[in-house]
């Protein structure tokens, strides 16, 4: 079936450092996607999301960035900092499951000082 | 403000067990949501309420799944006849409304061990 998924399982950054995580998504009809950060023993936690409509949204040090010519997302987290240590997830749904959604299997962003 | 809060935090049962689950959702959230979490993986989709009823539950993975949401409010996942397989992380999450954009903020979960 379609699915979200990750090309990085694991991802070592250097404090200070930028960090980028992929995802690719399958599912053409996928119009809203967000991801989360996951730490140990908690659940996920929002960072970000972005609409179809739009190919990039800004927050606070992270910037997500949407090609869906090629169905890919990415999040990218500028000076990443120790707290920054996670799981990462990305997200998607559809308008008419909205309610759903369908979660890749995550990318681990280990900060080395 | 509160957030998400799920009880209890931990169950461990045997095979064959029945058990219950309870999310208490934000204060004035109208949609709750329950997902699943094996290890190492990402969540996985049981079911959504706008109100109380089941809005979707196309996630649920067979007949000894069961959730409720009498009032709105707070939701219990119930599984019957619990399987080894059953064993996982089980997360709630609540948004303010009905509609796509609306943030899920997730609770920390109940964690299931059924031996």
């Amino acid at each position: 079936g379609e699915s979200v998924g990750l090309h990085l399982p694991t991802l070592s950054v250097q404090e200070g450092d930028n960090s980028i995580i992929n995802c690719a998504y399958s599912n053409s009809a996928s119009d809203y996607f967000i991801w989360y950060k996951q730490e140990s023993g908690k659940g996920p936690q929002f960072i970000i999301d972005i609409r179809s409509n739009m190919d990039k949204r800004q927050g606070q040090r992270v910037t997500v960035l949407l090609n869906k010519t090629v169905k890919h997302l990415s999040l990218q987290i500028a000076a990443t900092q120790p707290g920054d240590s996670a799981v990462y997830f990305c997200a998607e749904s559809t308008t008419d499951s909205w309610g759903k959604l369908q979660f890749g299997a995550g990318t681990q962003v280990v900060v080395t000082p | 403000g509160a957030g998400v809060s799920q009880t209890p935090s931990n169950k461990v049962t045997e095979k064959g067990k029945y058990v219950e689950l309870r999310c208490d959702p934000i204060s004035g959230h109208t949609a709750l949501y329950w997902y699943r979490q094996s290890l190492g993986q990402g969540p996985e989709f049981l079911i959504y309420f706008q109100g109380t009823g089941a809005a979707d539950d196309s996630g649920l993975p067979n007949d000894r799944f069961f959730a409720v949401r009498p009032e709105g409010s707070v939701s219990t996942l119930k599984i019957q006849r619990t399987e080894r397989g059953d064993s996982a992380v089980y997360l709630c999450a609540s948004s303010l409304g009905g509609s796509m954009s609306d943030t899920q903020y997730f609770g920390p979960g109940t964690r299931l061990t059924v031996l």
